[in-house]
């Protein structure tokens, strides 16, 4: 069984850039979640979505953030413009679960920004 | 709220040394428990769970006891080896509407051979 994809797997990009990340994940699996992790720190949720619609966003840094998962499979999480804390590893995972989360996830192997 | 607090680390262990990481978590109702770990240059995996109290997860030699009454999960393994390298993350779900999973901060463990 193929696992959750993201790509790229590491991106460097100055200041007020934007950049975008990719996340295919498991097939069959509705759930899709972003993650933020910062160095020394755990993971930290960005955005939940169930099939194409928002579950949860109440974390994500709406003013310059943005993450769309269009016909409830693949998703893309933007970053524009990006400061110098959006440094970090954004997981992307996947849950075979339906309405209610059992908290059993399935992650990629992220992917790393560093903004300079 | 529900948060999670783990031991810090780093952890430098020889190898068939007994390796234990604290975990002690805060959340209202009962929240199923887990742990999971990322070995390097991989993303995170479910090491083992437990989703009521007095539950035991275990895998890989591993084994965790959720303790409601000192709100603890400790991951220990009695024999640790080279390849159990990694970051080790605690983490609770509330089982409720809020479908967060909390994660706590992560230890590195190393093992020495």
């Amino acid at each position: 069984e193929a696992g959750v994809a993201q790509s790229p797997r590491y991106k460097i990009i100055e200041k007020r850039q934007s950049v975008a990340f990719w996340c295919n994940p498991i097939s069959g699996h509705a759930t899709l979640y972003w993650y933020q992790q910062i160095l020394g720190q755990g993971p930290k949720l960005l955005i939940q979505f169930q099939n194409n619609g928002v579950v949860d966003d109440s974390q994500l840094p709406k003013d310059r953030f943005s993450a769309e998962r269009l016909k409830g499979v693949d998703s893309t999480l933007k970053i524009q413009p990006a400061k110098l804390e959006d440094s970090a590893v954004y997981l992307c995972a996947s849950s075979l679960d339906g309405a209610v989360s059992t908290g059993e996830l399935f992650f990629g192997e992220g992917s790393r920004l560093t903004v300079l | 709220g529900n948060s999670v607090t783990q031991m810090e680390g780093p952890v430098t262990l020889s190898e068939e040394a007994f390796l234990t990481i604290n975990c002690t978590y805060t959340a209202t109702g009962y929240p199923s428990l887990f742990w999971y770990v990322q070995y390097p240059g991989e993303g995170l995996q479910l090491l083992l769970k437990a989703t009521k109290a007095d539950d035991k997860g275990s895998n890989k030699g591993f084994e965790a006891t959720y303790r409601k009454e000192t709100t603890s999960f400790h991951l220990e393994k009695g024999s640790v080896q080279v390849s159990d390298s990694a970051v080790y993350f605690c983490a609770l779900h509330p089982r409720s509407n809020d479908y967060k999973l909390s994660f706590g901060a992560g230890t590195t463990v190393t093992v020495r051979a």
